[in-house]
């Protein structure tokens, strides 16, 4: 396994510009979880995926923000009319599920957002 | 809905000592539970889960943990810290969903200092 990954690692932009984040899951795992940490506190659940479906979102998840995984691979999450309240770290992960002993989420690096 | 609470922000040892992080959840049912550490600008790497069977579990880099169900705590523990154990620390509860685990709901983190 090579990992999660995740593109861009840093991200500077203009208030009301869009953005948009890729990541790579471990190759084969179905699920793909995204979420966001803001300085001193702990990741907080976006939304999820198992496979090609978007099994839950959080209410963290305003209009603004929109996540997909086309192929059930790679996903992106997209952030339209950004705001300064939208810099965080922006975390991905993948699990396998069901599995025996693999339903555990591996994180990747993130991806750092700072709106100017 | 589910909560965790790591009730110390920061946390002093002296290189080897021992360590006890403490862990307390909210969640109606069994959970799974899930420590991970994260190095500055890291992502996070899991040190160990507990999803059923003994309640005293095992994981990297000589820590442990025990789930005490009567006390909804998960505490992490390690005999002797050495200078590399100094990070952030998060506890984390997810909701059993098809085998595996939903969107992850974590504490706000203990800042672990190593002292020589």
């Amino acid at each position: 396994d090579t990992g999660v990954s995740q593109n861009p690692r840093h991200k500077i932009t203009k208030r009301g510009q869009n953005v948009t984040f890729r990541c790579d899951p471990i190759s084969e795992h179905n699920r793909l979880y995204w979420y966001r940490q803001t300085l001193g506190q702990g990741p907080e659940f976006l939304t999820y995926f198992q496979n090609e479906a978007q099994l839950e979102k959080s209410r963290l998840l305003s209009d603004r923000f929109s996540a997909e995984r086309p192929k059930g691979s790679f996903s992106t999450l997209e952030i339209q009319r950004t705001e300064q309240g939208d810099s965080a770290m922006y975390l991905c992960a993948s699990s396998s599920v069901p599995g025996q002993g693999e339903d555990t989420q591996y994180f990747g690096p993130g991806t750092r957002l700072t709106v100017l | 809905a589910q909560s965790v609470t790591q009730p110390d922000i920061h946390i002093t040892v002296s290189e080897g000592a021992s360590l006890e992080l403490r862990c307390n959840y909210s969640y109606g049912a069994t959970p799974y539970l899930f420590w991970y550490v994260q190095s500055p600008g890291q992502g996070l790497q899991l040190l160990l889960k507990y999803f059923s069977g003994d309640t005293l579990v095992q994981g990297i880099k000589g820590f442990e943990a025990e789930f005490k169900r009567s006390q909804s705590s998960f505490n992490l523990r390690k005999p002797s810290v050495h200078w590399s154990d100094a990070a952030e620390y998060f506890c984390a509860v997810g909701a059993r969903s098809g085998g595996g685990a939903d969107g992850l709901t974590f504490g706000k983190g203990t800042h672990l200092i190593i002292q020589p």
